[in-house]
């Protein structure tokens, strides 16, 4: 239990769906990420969000639409997705923005994404 | 440019042995460096980071190794368990132009009982 989770787990949703996924952190960390792990590549930062508000978009496609309600959860919202976007779709979260130094980046057990 | 990257993909170390896992970077504007572990079915997890002004780290069973000079950063497990076995990433933490944390492409670590 890191104190980030996510749901759903595992999720599979053909390419005109709409689904979102969902993160909740119970740490009280004011920034909030989402990562995309593919096969074989490494960790790929696709949003940050700090104190509800975005920072950075890593040039994700629309297809993926974040949203940050409050510093507690945060989603991600899909549509329109191609096979391609089949990965482990990461959360995670930190007290301040960064890694390392106190600033630790804790992440969620993943959701499971398959397009088919 | 800006890599993190990891010299092996597969390490396989008898139980008990101590275990390296190594870790090159290209990018000299890294405040921390940091070590993830990721078991199968979970998310990676946090097991030490290191400070870029310091050269090394220990925590409980691991020691983080920093060498700026051919910018090499290194894992050091002692007495591997078989608990251990999992992905290990790298990461370095970017304070140019804003935030950013770039990972490892991964070492997998097998420990043979």
């Amino acid at each position: 239990e890191t104190g980030v989770t996510q749901t759903p787990r595992h999720l599979v949703m053909g390419m005109t769906n709409k689904k979102s996924l969902k993160c909740e952190q119970h740490l009280g960390h004011n920034a909030m990420y989402w990562y995309k792990q593919s096969a074989k590549k490494p960790l790929e930062l696709m949003f940050v969000y700090s104190l509800e508000e975005r920072v950075e978009n890593n040039s994700v496609p629309s297809r993926f639409s974040p949203e940050c309600p409050n510093s507690s959860h945060l989603f991600l919202h899909l549509h329109t997705l191609q096979p391609e976007d089949s990965a482990l779709y990461l959360c995670a979260s930190s007290q301040a923005l960064g890694g390392g130094g106190g600033n630790t980046i804790y992440f969620g057990e993943g959701s499971w994404l398959t397009v088919v | 440019g800006e890599s993190v990257g990891l010299h092996l993909p597969t390490l396989s170390v008898q139980e008990g042995d101590n275990s390296i896992i190594n870790c090159a970077y290209s990018n000299s504007a890294s405040d921390y460096f940091i070590w993830y572990k990721q078991e199968s079915g979970k998310g990676p997890q946090f097991i030490i980071d290191i400070r870029s002004n310091m050269d090394k780290r220990q925590g409980q069973r691991v020691t983080v190794l920093l060498n700026k000079t051919v910018k090499h950063l290194s894992l050091q497990i002692a007495a591997t368990q078989p608990g251990d076995s999992a992905v290990y990433f790298c990461a370095e933490n970017l304070r140019t132009g804003g935030f950013k944390t770039i990972f490892g492409a991964g070492t997998r670590l097998f420990v043979k009982a």
